[in-house]
């Protein structure tokens, strides 16, 4: 099993382009989930899913989509990019709630 | 979710034990207390949770006071391997209304001395 699955590992993007972070699990997990993580800090959530079609905001949701169309894959659109959304973005998925959380190994996104 | 307290940095020589200690001193009765750490340039990594009872699997053991007020993880044969940074936290099975997000403090971050 791959686990989570993210791409690209790295990007750089111009202020005001747009880009859509994929992730996906292959561990038939319901929960999906997107964090962020600025540096010398701890992680923030963005947005979260339960399920295929379901997706809901987390605590930093502005500036930021996502979309749930099958189990396996969660992505993170971001629309207008601006500097401040400079970090890093994991994504994890969990069979339930309550249960540990598989992340990814991280999208590190540059905004110049 | 309560809040927890770790010490920012601590250091362990290598086939040590690392023994590290978290404050939850404003834990509910249903709230668990899960270990993740990070290792450098990767996604945090699940080690173990517990609610009142000592835990134990292949990676660690997980030491909770009968008060529940404070845990240790404990790693009981550490290698250069194991610097990460360590983060505990401490959460009730389910948040509610779907919401299952981890909130991540700043950790503990362990180096491992060879």
């Amino acid at each position: 099993n791959a686990g989570v699955t993210q791409t690209p590992k790295f990007r750089i993007l111009k202020i005001g382009q747009s880009m859509t972070l994929q992730c996906t699990q292959d561990m038939n997990h319901n929960y999906m989930y997107w964090y962020r993580q600025d540096p010398g800090m701890g992680l923030k959530l963005i947005y979260y899913s339960v399920g295929a079609g379901i997706t809901d905001k987390g605590e930093v949701p502005n500036g930021y989509n996502v979309s749930r169309s099958t189990t396996e894959d969660f992505p993170l659109r971001l629309e207008l990019a601006a500097p401040s959304q400079t970090s890093v973005y994991f994504c994890a998925s969990s069979f339930r709630v309550g249960q540990p959380q598989h992340f990814g190994d991280g999208t590190r996104l540059s905004i110049l | 979710d309560a809040k927890t307290t770790q010490p920012p940095s601590m250091d362990c020589a290598e086939g040590r034990a690392a023994n590290l200690p978290c404050n939850h001193s404003t834990i509910s009765g249903n709230e668990y207390v899960y270990w993740y750490r990070q290792i450098h340039s990767q996604g945090p990594q699940y080690i173990i949770h517990g609610l009142k009872n000592n835990e134990t699997n292949e990676m660690a053991s997980l030491i909770i006071t009968e008060d529940r007020k404070s845990s240790t993880l404990i790693l009981p044969h550490a290698t250069l391997r194991d610097t990460a940074v360590y983060y505990c936290i401490v959460r009730p099975p389910s948040s509610g209304g779907g919401a299952d997000g981890l909130t991540f403090g700043k950790g503990t971050h362990l180096i491992i001395q060879p």
